[in-house]
């Protein structure tokens, strides 16, 4: 079975800090994907990044960072100078060879509150 | 390059009616999966769609049905509505491939049960 635990539920920070959100997950799969997707309050799911379990190679775009460590089963997630527009609540997603790569397992979330 | 539209976007329904939810997928994916969202339970995963078959299937009972249309089109459908149904239920569509396996979503369908 597939686990993805995001421990922060919330998060609230003033704009311009940096901030990271935790993602740890369980998986049997030797081939899985990693992924972040960000929810407004619009309801729809916005799809950020995915990452191969293959390949560990942290990345960065514009304000986002991503950093995957296969050793500690984590993929974590860094905003940096934080925004007003951020605050979402931001799920990390897991799926793997054996359930379906189309298979979502989410973590519970986590809201991100940026305050002026 | 249009989105996942999902129909309709709000839903008020009295207990044991049932309801059909419509998904229109991104042009060219051929995967659509469903997903029930709710505060105690988070997001969880209700079934995935392939080419008109249904390829994956969530832990959730019979009253919840699906189909794919030959345009990939998908609905939805849930019988004997009981209140806990209330919820948001969001579509997503891909190419699920081993190459582009990531999954874009509509902006759902907020069902309320009374």
């Amino acid at each position: 079975a597939q686990k993805v635990t995001q421990a922060q539920t919330e998060i609230s920070v003033v704009e311009k800090e940096d901030v990271t959100l935790d993602c740890v997950y369980e998986t049997r799969d030797t081939t899985y994907y990693l992924f972040w997707y960000k929810q407004p309050p619009s309801g729809e799911l916005v799809f950020l990044i995915r990452r191969n379990s293959f390949d560990e190679q942290n990345e960065i775009s514009g304000r986002y960072s991503w950093n995957f460590q296969k050793s500690t089963s984590s993929f974590n997630f860094t905003i940096t100078a934080s925004q007003v527009v951020d605050s979402a609540v931001y799920f990390c997603a897991l799926s793997g060879m054996n359930s379906g790569y189309s298979t979502l397992t989410f973590g519970k979330g986590t809201m991100l509150l940026v305050s002026p | 390059k249009a989105g996942v539209t999902q129909t309709p976007r709000y839903l008020i329904k009295t207990r044991g009616q049932q309801v059909t939810l419509s998904c229109s997928p991104i042009s060219g994916h051929r995967s659509v999966s469903w997903y029930q969202q709710t505060p105690g339970q988070g997001l969880q995963f209700l079934f995935e769609y392939f080419s008109e078959t249904q390829r994956n299937k969530g832990n959730f009972p019979g009253r919840f049905s699906g189909r794919q249309f030959s345009n990939s089109r998908s609905e939805m459908n849930v019988s004997t509505l009981e209140l806990g149904d209330s919820a948001l239920y969001l579509c997503a569509s891909s190419f699920s491939s081993g190459d582009s396996p990531e999954a874009f979503f509509g902006q759902g369908t907020r069902l309320t049960v009374v």
